[in-house]
């Protein structure tokens, strides 16, 4: 059964950077697409972006709102991805979930449990 | 890039069915077959539970299902129990290569 762990979620001020890791197990992880999916506190989900695996082109996507600030990345032979997170702001607070990918058409069929990224001073 | 418009709630009581409707535009849940729901309940990460507009997860309640429209996809809730009482979620691929979700439906039994 695949399964996803997310950490590096914790407080940050405005203006600065994070990390996020997830690290994946019970699946083929050079095969798998992955994205990540936020969601602020009380408020719907939104997708941040994908990653293809290096088979696919490796190619990244990303939603309007955070694209040229957030980095998505992975390391196959850690079986983990990655989301870096720069010049946060407020609204980008939320709990942050990493997610498998299982079609070309973007179906996410699994969820890890979520990490909090709290954007305050 | 806007997300897709689905009711802010929607509520029946138990044994009966309801609809909750998610409406995008031809580039996104009219363009493709390529739309999902997820279940989410308080605390807890979202599960799919509807894939491809109209397939079903495996494991998931034969309650459910899913069908679309032109621009309006919908996922129907048959016979409803209050294990069903949650927020569900639509996304669709869309043509930019991004994914859209829409705002989310808090249903509620009675």
């Amino acid at each position: 059964e695949m399964q996803l762990v997310e950490s590096g979620g914790g407080l940050v001020e405005p203006g600065g950077s994070l990390r996020l890791s997830c690290v994946v197990s019970g699946i083929t992880f050079n095969y798998a697409w992955m994205s990540w999916v936020r969601q602020a506190p009380g408020k719907g989900l939104e997708w941040v972006g994908r990653i293809k695996s290096k088979a696919g082109g490796g190619t990244t996507d990303y939603a309007a709102v955070v694209k040229d600030r957030f980095t998505i990345s992975r390391d196959d032979s850690k079986n983990t991805v990655y989301l870096e997170m720069n010049s946060l702001k407020s609204e980008d607070t939320g709990v942050y979930y990493c997610t498998h990918v299982g079609s070309i058409w973007d179906r996410i069929d699994s969820w890890g449990q979520g990490t909090l990224v709290t954007v305050s001073s | 890039q806007s997300a897709l418009t689905q009711p802010a709630s929607v509520s029946g009581s138990p044994g009966q069915s309801i609809a909750i409707s998610c409406t995008g535009t031809s580039s996104d849940v009219g363009g493709y077959n390529y739309v999902s729901w997820y279940q989410q309940h308080p605390g807890k990460a979202p599960k799919l539970i509807i894939y491809d507009v109209t397939n079903r997860r495996s494991g998931v309640s034969d309650r459910f299902s899913g069908s679309k429209s032109g621009n309006t996809a919908s996922l129907t809730i048959s016979g409803l129990q209050a294990e069903d009482e949650a927020d569900y979620y639509c996304s669709s691929y869309s043509s930019s290569s991004i994914v859209l979700f829409g705002g989310g439906t808090k249903l509620t039994v009675l």
